[in-house]
C-alpha cells in the first residue's frame, strides 16, 4: 500500500542554519503530496503542496520540489528562525482515495537561537 | 471565522469504557475527517464522512463510529476503550470531500 518515509528526528539547527527534511514515498501513479506543521499544542497546518511531477511548492520560505524519478518531496528552508521549531510530517493523498491522507511518521525541528 | 472547533480538548477514561468526541467544521464545510495520531507518530485516517454519508473507513477495528449530523458536525465514538487508544484524536473539515482540509486542536484521550 501507499506510504510515506521521513527522516528521523530531532533536528537541531541554530537560528539561519539551512534546512533540509527529507522525505520518500512509495505510491502507484501520480499521488499529491504534502508538508504539514505542527506547533505545541496545537493542530495540524497546511504548510504547502504540490499535485503533480516537478511541481515545487512553496510558502513562508519553505519550499519542497515533487520529484517522480527519486519519489521523493524533501522540504528545504533557506535561513530558519527559532519560530519555526515544530514537528513536519510529509503527507500524500492518492486516486480514488484523495480524500485519505497519509502520513509519515514527523520529524521535530528544534531551532535555538 | 471560527476554525474546526473539537470538544473536548482532554479526556480521561477507564478501561472498557466509551468516549464521545465532537467536531464542528468549518463554517460552509460540508465533509469531516477524522484521525488518531499516537505519540510519537503521525495521523492515522479513520473516517471520512460527506453529506452526511461515510465516504471512507480506514484500518480501525468495529469499536470506532461515527456520524455527520444534518448541520454537517460530526462525532467519533469509541467503544470498549482499550490502553492503546489513547492518543490524539484530529478532525478535519473540508469544503468538499476532496479539496484542503484544515485540521482542529484535536482532542487528547488518555485511557488508564
Amino acid at each position: 500500500g501507499d506510504s510515506v518515509t521521513q527522516m528521523e528526528g530531532p533536528v537541531t539547527l541554530s537560528e539561519e542554519a539551512f534546512l533540509t527534511i527529507n522525505c520518500t514515498y512509495t505510491a502507484t501513479g501520480y499521488p499529491s503530496l504534502f508538508w504539514y506543521v505542527q506547533y505545541p499544542g496545537e493542530g495540524l497546518q497546511l504548510l504547502l503542496k504540490a499535485t503533480k511531477a516537478d511541481d515545487k511548492g512553496s510558502n513562508k520560505g519553505f519550499e519542497a520540489t515533487y520529484r517522480k524519478e527519486t519519489t521523493s518531496f524533501h522540504l528545504e528552508k533557506g535561513s530558519v528562525q527559532v519560530s519555526d521549531s515544530a514537528v513536519y510530517f510529509c503527507a500524500l493523498s492518492h486516486g480514488d482515495s484523495s480524500y485519505k491522507l497519509i502520513f509519515g511518521s514527523g520529524t521535530r525541528l528544534l531551532v535555538r537561537p | 471565522d471560527a476554525g474546526v472547533t473539537q470538544s473536548p480538548t482532554h479526556l480521561i477514561k477507564t478501561r472498557g469504557q466509551h468516549v464521545t468526541l465532537r467536531c464542528s467544521p468549518i463554517s460552509g464545510h460540508k465533509s469531516v475527517s477524522w484521525y488518531q495520531q499516537v505519540l510519537g507518530q503521525g495521523p492515522q485516517f479513520i473516517f471520512q464522512y460527506y453529506e452526511k454519508e461515510e465516504r471512507g473507513r480506514g484500518n480501525f477495528p468495529d469499536r470506532f463510529s461515527a456520524r455527520q449530523f444534518p448541520n454537517y458536525s460530526s462525532e467519533l465514538n469509541v467503544n470498549a476503550l482499550l490502553l492503546g487508544d489513547s492518543a490524539l484524536y484530529l478532525c478535519a473539515s473540508s469544503f468538499t470531500a476532496n479539496t484542503e482540509a484544515f485540521f482542529g486542536q484535536g482532542t487528547r484521550l488518555t485511557v488508564v
